[in-house]
């Protein structure tokens, strides 16, 4: 699978926008961009994903780059609730389902 | 609906000890995976079954057996349990690859070897 880079760690305050950056300069053209977080102590969840277009959810919205190497998670109105671990993947489409490669993924204080 | 539940939620084993993590899923999903997660790092593949009577290794599965008779369940099989196992374990499911769909997780098992 391609890599993804993500920062560490990032602050936000609540209420406030958040935007978590992810770059992958080496996505192959059939790779959807996955995002899910880690809330302390509980297992992954789904958050969104996308292709090309960017994809509004009821979590977050994904911001695709035109050429597709980096993308942003958006979340609007941070809340306590949103302090995890958010992890960006890239999936092939094209080479079957055996696995999600989660790297270390970026760590969201949210600051009351 | 209970989506994936994974039991028991902690367990201390002695070394050379065997156990098996149990994982069962509600959603009739096809595909089924075990990670385990060290302190601060991120998942790491054990195995997978993309269906009943079908299984495949990840990226660290030994020291581990996975079987899988029905689409529910999924159990994960430690035979020679050793310090290294120290993990946190996660079961997931998927209707189909996981490429266009999401994962679901269980709240995990954590397992200490002693």
């Amino acid at each position: 699978d391609a890599k993804t880079t993500q920062p560490n760690s990032m602050e936000s305050n609540e209420e406030e926008p958040v935007h978590l950056p992810c770059n992958h300069s080496t996505i192959s053209g059939t790779d959807y961009i996955h995002w899910y977080r880690q809330l302390p102590s509980q297992g992954p969840e789904y958050v969104i994903h996308g292709l090309t277009s960017n994809v509004n959810n009821r979590m977050a919205s994904l911001a695709i780059a035109e050429d597709r190497k980096s993308s942003t998670l958006i979340l609007h109105r941070a809340t306590l609730r949103d302090a995890a671990v958010y992890y960006c993947i890239l999936r092939d489409s094209q080479t079957g389902a055996n696995n999600l490669f989660f790297g270390t993924g970026t760590r969201l204080t949210v600051i009351p | 609906n209970a989506g994936v539940t994974q039991t028991p939620k902690f367990r201390i084993l002695k070394i050379g000890q065997s156990m098996t993590l149990q994982c069962t899923q509600d959603m009739n999903h096809n595909y089924m995976y075990w990670y385990r997660q060290d302190p601060g790092m991120g998942l790491k593949l054990i195995y997978y079954s993309v269906g009943a009577g079908i299984t495949d290794k990840g990226e660290v599965p030994n020291g581990y057996n996975v079987s899988r008779s029905t689409t529910e369940d999924f159990p994960l099989r430690l035979e020679l349990a050793a310090p290294s196992q120290t993990s946190v374990y996660f079961c997931a499911s998927s209707a189909v690859a996981y490429m266009n769909t999401e994962a679901f997780f269980g709240q995990g098992t954590r397992l200490t070897v002693v």
